[in-house]
């Protein structure tokens, strides 16, 4: 069945710090792929997606390249904030768009 | 638009009771998808419901049901409640099946608690 890799965390960073969450996926066929977040005490909110090889994903600063060879879909942002605190989940719809899969999710904590 | 809208959002129940959670999706959005996310495991998926019928479903037991409502709201229910089913219930709505890329639009959760 389709699946989604990504690191628990916590990962903790500085302000202004370059952030790299790795995500890899396995799936049958061509899926979509996503990236949510979830601040505390909150649902998920889509951060950015993308649906077919190398379309980049990007909002609010953040990035995400899908890598078909590599079957990756890491999430970037070149300079953290505060407010960027949050899990982070990596996500994949497949070919019938009937589900969802979710990595674990990753706790991000931006020191100042 | 007001978004996803989950009642209630803290329950507390007791081990072997029921409980029914409710989801009212954005307007407009016939499907339902509801997930259980807990500290170890993440989020689950536990079942979808398209203009009332249940498109697919996870792997979890049968105290695990769920409804959808002619108006699109969806009702989740958990009979004989065990201590592991505490957890986040969230659940998501999306628009047309069909759509490339399917975004979800998630509610607050339900924070199920069960002593």
């Amino acid at each position: 069945g389709d699946s989604v890799t990504q690191m628990e965390g916590p990962v903790t960073l500085s302000e202004e710090a370059f952030l790299t969450i790795n995500c890899t996926y396995t799936a049958t066929g061509y899926p979509s792929l996503f990236w949510y977040v979830q601040y505390p005490g909150e649902g998920l909110q889509l951060l950015l997606k993308a649906t077919k090889a190398d379309d980049k994903g990007s909002n609010k600063g953040f990035e995400a390249t899908y890598r078909k060879e590599t079957t990756s879909f890491h999430l970037e942002k070149g300079s953290v904030q505060v407010s960027d605190s949050a899990v982070y989940f990596c996500a994949l719809s497949d070919l019938g768009y009937q589900k969802v899969t979710f990595g674990i999710g990753t706790k991000l904590q931006v020191i100042p | 638009k007001a978004g996803v809208t989950q009642t209630p959002r803290y329950l507390i129940k007791t081990r072997g009771q029921q409980v029914t959670l409710s989801c009212s999706p954005i307007s407009g959005h016939r499907s339902v998808s509801w997930y259980q996310q807990t500290p170890g495991q993440g989020l689950q998926f536990l079942f979808e419901y398209f203009s009332e019928t249940q498109r697919n479903k996870g792997n979890f037991p049968g105290r695990f049901s769920g409804r959808q409502f002619s108006n699109s709201r969806s009702e989740m229910n958990v009979s004989t409640l065990e201590l592991g089913d505490s957890a986040l219930y969230l659940c998501a709505s999306s628009t047309r099946e069909d759509q490339p890329a399917r975004e979800q639009y998630f509610g607050p959760g339900t924070r199920l608690t069960v002593t």
